[in-house]
């Protein structure tokens, strides 16, 4: 079995601020962790994902992520936030089986609030 | 455009009708996903498809829900006997297990929001 848990419904930061928006997973296998973003009226566009290569990944937009395996985490940062950053941010775990698909378990989802 | 297009965006319907959605993957990709996704929730998985096989539905998917993708390229997804509690953001994914670097990425659509009234 696998879950997502985004520890932070909303999150609220100043223009040129740091973003930090948190992730905890739980899987039985060596998961692939991404992050999405989703726009008003938008599809699900990939930021990031982690397919266990490098702990430290880039994406897109500025956008950085850390797996870190003992702590189970895989939060998601970035330097200086953007009005455009604003937007849901959802944190996604995929765990092959073997046996099924690599269908997607989403979490939640934060809301990334920009203030001017 | 080479995304994942849905078809219709918003559909409004009347509890008890049925309705169908339309999804055309990337092309070439093999899988072809569909997910639903309530308000304030992230999506939820519900049955995918290689190929033509559907090869896996999630117990979220009703007997009123059916699949097809018939030539192994676009999808359709019908609800019949709809119910308020149908109303839902309904997404698709496409992705192709054999590329190199994507091979666990799902690409998305923008998805077909039903109301049902």
């Amino acid at each position: 079995a696998q879950s997502v848990t985004q520890l932070d419904s909303h999150v609220s930061v100043s223009e040129g601020t740091p973003v930090l928006l948190r992730c905890n997973y739980s899987s039985s296998y060596s998961p692939s962790l991404f992050w999405y973003v989703q726009h008003p009226n938008k599809g699900l566009q990939l930021l990031l994902k982690y397919t266990s290569a490098a702990t430290l990944v880039k994406g897109i937009n500025g956008f950085e992520a850390e797996f870190k395996k003992s702590e189970t985490s895989f939060h998601l940062t970035k330097p200086s936030a953007h009005m455009s950053d604003a937007a849901e941010y959802f944190c996604v775990v995929s765990t092959y089986s073997g046996g099924g698909a690599d269908g997607l378990t989403f979490g939640k989802g934060t809301h990334l609030i920009i203030q001017p | 455009d080479t995304g994942v297009s849905q078809d219709p965006r918003h559909k409004i319907t009347k509890r008890g009708q049925n309705v169908t959605f339309r999804c055309d993957p990337i092309s070439e990709h093999n899988r072809l996903y569909w997910y639903r996704q309530t308000l304030g929730q992230g999506p939820e998985f519900l049955t995918y498809f290689q190929n033509e096989a559907q090869l896996e539905k999630s117990r979220l998917l009703s007997d009123r829900f059916s699949a097809e993708r018939p030539k192994g390229s676009f999808s359709t997804l019908e609800i019949q006997r709809t119910e308020q509690g149908d109303s839902a953001m309904y997404l698709c994914a496409s992705s192709d297990p054999r590329a190199r670097e994507a091979k666990n990425i799902q690409y998305f659509g923008a998805g077909t929001r039903l109301s049902v009234l």
